[in-house]
């Protein structure tokens, strides 16, 4: 069964700081991985997609690394704002086209 | 097309009531999944389509539970005789089967309270 966690539950930094957000999943016989961001009382926002044969995708101040075979993904957020202050969640799509959530990394940053 | 539409944006209903869900997909794409999510947590998988065949569902989906994509385009997530447990927030994706590109749009979600 796949399972998927992220470390840390919550998180805050002040303004300008580079963070890294850690997801770990257990099966690595996944499609893609796929970071989201959610604002409080909102539906989800995708950010980044990396499918099971990529190792990294960049958009912006985001970047996202892939490493199937330890079953992990870390989003890296450059120059932090707090425009960025949201719930970030990873999410991987199994073999059975399931998409599977972590428990999601709550993000202050403090101007 | 402005992306997965979710209506109604909220709900509140007393316990023992029925309600109904409306989610319609971005146009071209054949995939439909329903999620919930409680306070604190990441959206757990309750149900999914392609087209309009319902493919699975989650042991979360209990009885009470239906949902329906009667022509392959919006789809419907029916709970009957609600229970206060049954409040969180519902999340409708959509995505299209295309090669390896298989990225999963959000709706805004239904934030259903029951009393």
């Amino acid at each position: 069964k796949q399972e998927v966690t992220q470390i840390p539950a919550a998180l805050s930094v002040p303004e300008g700081e580079n963070l890294v957000l850690n997801c770990s999943f257990t099966d690595s016989a996944i499609y893609n991985l796929q970071w989201f961001r959610q604002d409080p009382g909102k539906g989800l926002t995708s950010l980044l997609l990396i499918q099971s044969s990529q190792r990294e995708q960049t958009s912006g101040r985001l970047n996202a690394s892939l490493d199937k075979s330890s079953g992990r993904s870390t989003l890296y957020i450059a120059a932090s704002q707090p425009g960025d202050s949201a719930t970030y969640l990873c999410a991987v799509e199994t073999s059975y086209d399931k998409v599977i959530f972590g428990p999601g990394t709550s993000l202050s940053v403090i101007p | 097309d402005t992306g997965v539409s979710q209506n109604p944006r909220h709900k509140i209903t007393k316990r023992g009531q029925n309600v109904t869900f409306r989610c319609d997909p971005i146009s071209e794409h054949n995939r439909l999944y329903w999620y919930r999510q409680t306070l604190g947590q990441g959206p757990e998988f309750l149900t999914y389509f392609q087209n309009e065949a319902q493919l699975e569902k989650s042991r979360l989906l209990s009885d009470r539970f239906s949902a329906e994509r009667p022509k392959g385009s919006f789809s419907t997530l029916e709970i009957q005789r609600t229970e206060q447990g049954d409040s969180a927030m519902y999340l409708c994706a959509s995505s299209v089967l295309q090669g390896a590109d298989t990225e999963a749009f959000f709706g805004q979600g239904t934030r259903l309270t029951v009393v």
